[in-house]
């Protein structure tokens, strides 16, 4: 059982699209994160969100963290070939050490 | 800055045989973690370290997993004796900080492939 979900686990857009990834949880989180994993790599960090609501832009990419801390999403403007890869959410749950991932949303943008 | 270095970056083994993985991690990060990545399982988390001190090992899968970290520079991830279900990229993870922001920096991984 996966204490985070992510959604989709798939998705295949054209280039100057917008999308949206989902990441979901019955557990309430510290804080989240977001990271990119292409082919060959670890994860990179893109984001760390801490307070309910909490929104961060980082050029194209817009994170929001929920305001119940159980839930996030990423989504992206304007989509380019140099988005396609691995998104992976992990957070912090309340009251616990670990850092949990989600299984990850595989992104594929076509020129 | 270097970033998390591992070693090496592929292995190829026989059952049975023992495997050792090998990080170092960044310059000054107090915390030090190992996972594994499949594409069932997605990015487990094994083991990790405060100041060279294992703080929870609960999903080093079995005994025949073990880890160790000598120093603040270096530690490594050692199987013994391996399996073909072992296969699975391993990757290493240091951090500074602990509570709520957690940034994990990670090495490029270790790809094992058990025959």
């Amino acid at each position: 059982t996966q204490l985070l979900e992510q959604s989709p686990q798939f998705l295949s857009i054209q280039e100057g699209e917008n999308l949206t990834v989902y990441c979901n949880s019955s557990s309430v989180f510290s804080s989240l994160q977001w990271y990119r994993q292409e082919p060959g790599e670890g994860p990179v960090l893109l984001v760390t969100v801490v307070t309910g609501g909490e929104v961060k832009k980082l050029k194209r990419l817009t994170f929001q963290f929920g305001d119940a801390r159980k839930d996030s999403s990423l989504h992206i403007t304007a989509a380019q070939p140099g988005d396609t890869g691995l998104y992976l959410c992990a957070g912090i749950i309340q009251g616990a050490q670990k850092l949990v991932f989600g299984q990850g949303t595989r992104l594929t943008i076509n020129p | 800055d270097a970033g998390v270095i591992q070693s090496p970056r592929h292995e190829v083994t026989e059952m049975g045989q023992e495997v050792t993985l090998r990080c170092k991690p960044i310059s000054g990060h107090d915390y030090l973690f190992w996972y594994r990545q499949t594409m069932m399982r997605g990015l487990e988390l094994l083991i990790y370290f405060n100041n060279n001190v294992p703080i929870d090992d609960s999903g080093m899968p079995e005994d025949r997993f073990s880890a160790k970290m000598p120093n603040a520079s270096f530690s490594t991830l050692k199987i013994q004796p391996s399996e073909p279900r072992d296969s699975a990229v391993y990757f290493c993870a240091s951090s500074s900080k602990y509570g709520l922001k957690n940034e994990q920096y990670f090495g490029p991984g270790t790809r094992l492939t058990v025959t």
